[in-house]
């Protein structure tokens, strides 16, 4: 079945330093969502690709969909304490459902 | 934006009493809601599609009859977990699709814990 792979696990980040977390997965997608959840908060919306190479911005957030449709990226520049928490991928297929992928959790050092 | 109640927040029970967890879509119609199972720090996995008005489609290793959905209205999914037990306790977290981006809208969770 349907594989969606984040990596790293863990993101421990410098309060100002930039990271990037990337996606991947075992199958060709329709469209690709991202979710942020605040420790003991339950995961929220933040976006969905669906062109191939497409890039969309959110302030200091940048989301990239592979040209092959397969992968995904996350780059967050001059991290702030308020962007601790865990980031989700989650990739459809045709037709399919919403496959989550294992998350990034993101700590942040002041 | 749209919102999804899930109640109670946290339950405490006794192994072998049964658990049930609501979950409200609020200002808009879910004919489809979903019911994940989360770890402490690991990711979301999917345990059943709840489907309005039909039987839900569960999950590979996912026991139907241990976990049970109830779809009755646009609005209101349920999932009942039976004769729990202490490796039932978890956090459950309940999702509804809305919107044309088809983005999941979630319930703030249900830490249960069986004793």
């Amino acid at each position: 079945g349907q594989q969606v792979m984040q990596i790293p696990q863990y993101q421990h980040v410098q309060e100002g330093e930039d990271f990037t977390t990337y996606c991947n997965s075992s199958t060709t997608l329709s469209n690709i969502q991202w979710y942020k959840q605040r420790p003991g908060g339950h995961p929220v919306f933040l976006i969905q690709l669906v062109k191939s190479g497409e890039v969309k911005k959110q302030k200091r957030l940048t989301f990239q969909f592979g040209e092959a449709k397969k992968n995904s990226s996350l780059h967050i520049t001059a991290t702030q304490t308020t962007d601790v928490g865990t980031y989700f991928c989650a990739g459809r297929a045709a037709g399919n459902k919403l496959t989550f992928g294992g998350g990034t959790r993101v700590l942040v050092k002041p | 934006g749209a919102v999804v109640s899930q109640h109670p927040s946290w339950v405490i029970c006794k192994s072998g009493t049964s658990v049930k967890i609501e979950c409200r879509s609020l200002d808009f119609q879910a004919t489809t809601m979903f019911w994940y199972r989360q770890f402490p720090k690991q990711s979301l996995m999917l345990m059943a599609t709840s489907n309005e008005g039909s039987k839900a489609t569960y999950e590979q290793g996912v026991e139907k009859d241990k976990f049970l959905i109830n779809h009755a209205s646009l609005t209101l999914s349920t999932l009942t977990v039976t004769s729990a037990h202490p490796e039932d306790s978890s956090f459950y977290i309940c999702s509804a699709s809305g919107g044309a981006k088809e983005k999941l809208f979630f319930g703030s969770g249900t830490q249960l814990s069986v004793l």
